[in-house]
């Protein structure tokens, strides 16, 4: 069955520090894989897909298929990076979206 | 451009009465979805829909039915609403293919 974990549920890192948020997945086919981010009292919103191979706010992601891998890295985190993050695997012909348990990041000044 | 609306914001139900939580885009998307927010469990999906008078389910449909008699809106009805189903929901939205999903900004519900 398609899965995908976040094995960190919090996640805490002082300002200036590098940030890796972590995420797994488990699918037999050729996965779609996105980084989407809550910050407070604001909507859910795309991050980045890693298809488009860009870097969003300093955050990139690479996916790894030999480790089934796909996680977020920065390399000097800012406050305003403080939110929850979540992993999410797309399959079934992109029809289904499915979420990772999210980790919540805050950045200490 | 309002995006993806959804009311109520917040409600709180009785065990065994029934609502519908109202979903609507005006981005003429043809994909609608809905999401419940857990702790500790992250999003998972409800239903969906890929267009006009299409459904299907999602990872846990029980105690809820959808319908999609139009590309704008996409209604969630719980008939019996039980305490298991208190959770936040999100309504989402997208275009063709693997693309960005929009969301709205959720709405809480307590079912006591």
């Amino acid at each position: 069955a398609q899965r995908v974990t976040q094995p960190e549920k919090l996640l805490s890192v002082f300002k200036g520090a590098p940030v890796e948020l972590k995420c797994n997945y488990s699918y037999s086919g050729s996965p779609e894989l996105f980084w989407y981010v809550q910050y407070s009292r604001q909507r859910l919103q795309l991050l980045l897909r890693h298809i488009s191979r860009e870097s969003i706010k300093g955050f990139t992601a690479d996916l790894n298929k030999g480790e089934t891998s796909f996680h977020l890295k920065k390399p000097f985190a800012q406050e305003e990076d403080s939110a929850m993050y979540y992993c999410a695997l797309s399959y079934q012909g992109a029809q289904k979206l499915v979420f990772g348990q999210g980790t919540r990041l805050t950045i200490n000044p | 451009n309002a995006g993806v609306t959804q009311t109520p914001k917040f409600q709180v139900l009785k065990t065994g009465q029934s609502m519908t939580l109202q979903c609507a885009q005006d981005m003429n998307h043809e994909y609608m979805s809905w999401y419940r927010q857990d702790p500790g469990m992250g999003l998972r999906l409800i239903h969906y829909s890929v267009g006009a008078g299409i459904t299907d389910q999602g990872e846990v449909p029980n105690g809820y039915n959808v319908s999609r008699s139009t590309t704008e809106d996409f209604p969630l009805r719980l008939l019996s609403a039980a305490p298991s189903q208190t959770s936040v929901y999100f309504c989402a939205s997208r275009g063709q293919g693997a693309g960005e999903l929009f969301f709205g900004e959720g709405s809480r519900l307590t079912v006591l």
